[in-house]
């Protein structure tokens, strides 16, 4: 079946400018999560929905990013004024539960460049 | 806080030799610790996951130990071949909640 999708899968931004990220999970999965993975080291966490629900945006690493999930499927992910360190791949996972000890499928990533 | 350390950073082998690649954690509340391969451009792959009720698991060529004692867990890669060659990620899950925290990678380079 159809995997974790993510659009665009590349993004050039201005600095300044405000960017969408779109994540569509596995048909059906519950949870959803959002990662920046920085070049050369590990994805990092932003945030996680069950359903719509936004239980846990502790990762955020500033009022400049917002996500949304109004329906319990598609996510984004909304970065205003961007700025250069914002400069990453952005990954999106789900999963079929909500419980933890649940295996996360990753899309394939948005690589965001701010110049 | 919240960290998963990844030793080493870097391993190269010969074809057909094992690999091992080492993590520390540090809640222990954790339960949860998959290992994920990630090809250049590629997302990450799970390749092998244990929870807390074990101590190893084994697929094929493919083995994770944990020890919830010392909070570290090991990756071996037994007979490894070229197409091994990725950077490879640990992670353990954050308060027995499906935030995972992961390591800083390893790239792995197996030599025909």
């Amino acid at each position: 079946g159809a995997g974790v999708s993510q659009s665009p899968r590349y993004k050039v931004a201005k600095r300044g400018q405000d960017v969408a990220l779109r994540c569509d999970p596995i048909s059906g999965h519950v949870s959803l999560f959002w990662y920046q993975q920085a070049l050369g080291q590990g994805p990092e966490f932003l945030t996680y929905f069950q359903n719509e629900a936004q239980l846990d945006k502790s990762g955020l690493p500033s009022d400049r990013f917002f996500a949304e999930r109004p329906e319990g499927s598609v996510s984004t992910l909304k970065i205003q004024r961007t700025q250069q360190e914002d400069s990453a791949v952005y990954l999106c996972a789900s999963t079929p539960m909500a419980a933890s000890q649940e295996t996360q499928y990753f899309g394939p990533g948005t690589r965001l460049l701010v110049l | 806080g919240e960290n998963v350390e990844q030793h080493p950073s870097t391993l190269s082998v010969q074809e057909g030799d094992s690999a091992v690649i080492k993590c520390t954690y540090s809640d222990s509340a954790s339960n949860y610790f998959p290992w994920y391969k990630q090809e250049l451009g590629k997302r990450p792959q799970l390749i092998i996951d244990i929870r807390s009720n074990v101590g190893e698991k084994k697929d094929q060529r493919i083995a994770v130990t944990l020890n919830k004692t010392a909070k570290h867990f090991s990756l071996h890669i037994t007979e490894t071949q070229p197409e091994d060659s990725a950077v490879y990620f640990c992670a353990a899950s954050w308060k027995n909640t499906g935030k995972l925290i992961f390591g800083q990678g390893t790239t792995l380079q197996v030599k025909p």
